[in-house]
């Protein structure tokens, strides 16, 4: 079954630091990755996604995300974390016409 | 990116009624999905928004508690039926293109419903 797992459900961080957020997917076929960003009583916003090419990238904010193929892996990343990041971020994969999502990480950080 | 709007962004209902909500896009798009999430968790789909057909539900879901219309590219309605407290999550209307699995799929703001 294709699946995305967000082995963390929450991650704390100290703003200033680096911060990761980790995804790891099951997919058949050539993956289609997504970061989606909730803040508090909004909707989804979208980050960033990896189609092909760079394995490395880059989306809002300052965000990026490695994309890692022999590891199935494709974690979000910033070198410095803000205390406005603070949200919840769901990593997600499109093998068809729908998205399937993880189960989502709160991201705190803390000034 | 589509410009996506939800009516009402929030409602309190009582036990055993119906609620509909709204979504309108900015831009004609192929597909149109609605989505729950409940209290603490991820999102799960719950049908795809056909303009001028049915909806094709997800498993779990039914036509029955969860009707949907979509009259054309740009606007798709979902009613909750016969309410209960366990249907209190956020809905969230998303859109994006058919057979373009590279192509972005956006989410409007939200309805967050509380049932009595």
């Amino acid at each position: 079954a294709q699946s995305v797992a967000q082995p963390e459900d929450q991650v704390n961080v100290a703003e200033g630091n680096p911060l990761t957020v980790k995804c790891t997917y099951s997919v058949s076929g050539n993956p289609y990755l997504f970061w989606y960003v909730q803040y508090p009583n909004r909707g989804l916003q979208f980050l960033l996604k990896y189609i092909t090419g760079d394995n490395l990238v880059k989306g809002s904010y300052g965000f990026e995300a490695e994309f890692n193929k022999s590891q199935t892996s494709f974690h979000l990343k910033k070198p410095s974390a803000l205390v406005s990041d603070s949200a919840l971020y769901f990593c997600a994969v499109r093998p068809t016409d729908k998205l399937i999502f993880g189960t989502g990480t709160r991201l705190q950080v803390f000034p | 990116s589509a410009v996506i709007s939800q009516k009402p962004s929030r409602d309190i209902c009582q036990r055993g009624t119906s609620l509909t909500i709204q979504c309108q896009v900015d831009s004609q798009v192929t597909m149109m999905f609605w989505y729950r999430q409940q209290p603490g968790q991820s999102l799960t789909l719950i049908a795809t928004a056909n303009q001028g057909s049915e909806a094709t539900y997800e498993s779990g879901f039914v036509i029955d508690k969860f009707p949907i219309s979509r009259p054309n590219l740009t606007f798709s309605t979902l009613t909750v039926s016969n309410m209960s407290p366990e249907d209190s999550s956020i809905y969230l209307c998303s859109v994006g293109h058919r057979g373009r699995g590279t192509d972005t799929q956006y989410f409007g703001p939200g309805t967050r419903l509380t049932v009595l």
